[in-house]
């Protein structure tokens, strides 16, 4: 069983356009992420929701807006595609225990194109 | 400056080497210290996770932490061609209120192991 899924795996569309990614994940973790990687590679946090409440928005542009209808789905949600939306957006979950912030888990990613 | 630099490679060595690969931070807050691969096409996956200064060993992979000097690396004894992948170095913070657990990544190694 995938533990953190992503859908779609690769989306391609025109600028201007509004589209959804969608995560879930099945470790029962209580915090989920959207991190970007460019095309360098480079992975940059954008948002993190704990129980469902926004904790970090990374200066990110209003365009973006991520949704959480529960501990388990995080969804992100961009209106008005740029060209500079192209790049790879991987969702994650962790869990805090013991005080502790516990490692983070991965998704495969969804690779967005804007034509 | 960045707050984690990693030296982005290629790094190319012969099958059955050992490899380090390594990276500095500025940001004296990180207390959570991870090594992440990353094969082309998928998402981070999780090597090594240390809390705070100290060394850990898992099977042919050693972290090492050095806070003083602002410094980690990981070392990769007897390296297969499998191992040929990116590998991210990660930090967060223990404040939950301001950092929220974002990881902060360096830029990536890509490591090629020639057989």
């Amino acid at each position: 069983d995938t533990a953190v899924s992503q859908t779609p795996k690769y989306l391609v569309t025109q600028m201007g356009n509004d589209k959804s990614i969608k995560c879930e994940q099945n470790l029962g973790h209580d915090t989920m992420y959207w991190y970007k990687q460019d095309s360098k590679k480079f992975l940059k946090i954008m948002f993190s929701y704990n129980n469902k409440e926004l904790i970090i928005n990374e200066t990110v542009p209003n365009r973006f807006s991520p949704k959480s209808p529960d501990k388990a789905h995080l969804n992100l949600h961009i209106n008005s595609l740029e060209l500079g939306d192209s790049a790879v957006y991987f969702c994650a979950s962790s869990q805090r225990w013991a005080g502790r912030n516990q490692p983070q888990h991965f998704g495969d990613g969804t690779r967005l194109s804007i034509l | 400056q960045k707050e984690v630099e990693q030296d982005p490679g290629p790094l190319s060595v012969p099958e059955g080497a050992i490899v380090s690969l390594n990276c500095t931070y500025s940001n004296s807050a990180f207390q959570y210290f991870m090594w992440y691969r990353q094969y082309s096409r998928k998402g981070p996956e999780l090597l090594m996770y240390t809390y705070s200064s100290g060394n850990k060993e898992d099977g042919r992979f050693t972290a090492q932490v050095d806070k003083s000097s602002k410094y980690i690396s990981l070392f990769i004894r007897d390296s297969q061609p499998s191992d040929s992948a990116t590998y991210l170095c990660a930090m967060s913070a223990d404040i939950w209120r301001e950092y929220g657990n974002k990881l902060v990544f360096g830029a990536g190694t890509i490591l090629r192991v020639k057989s």
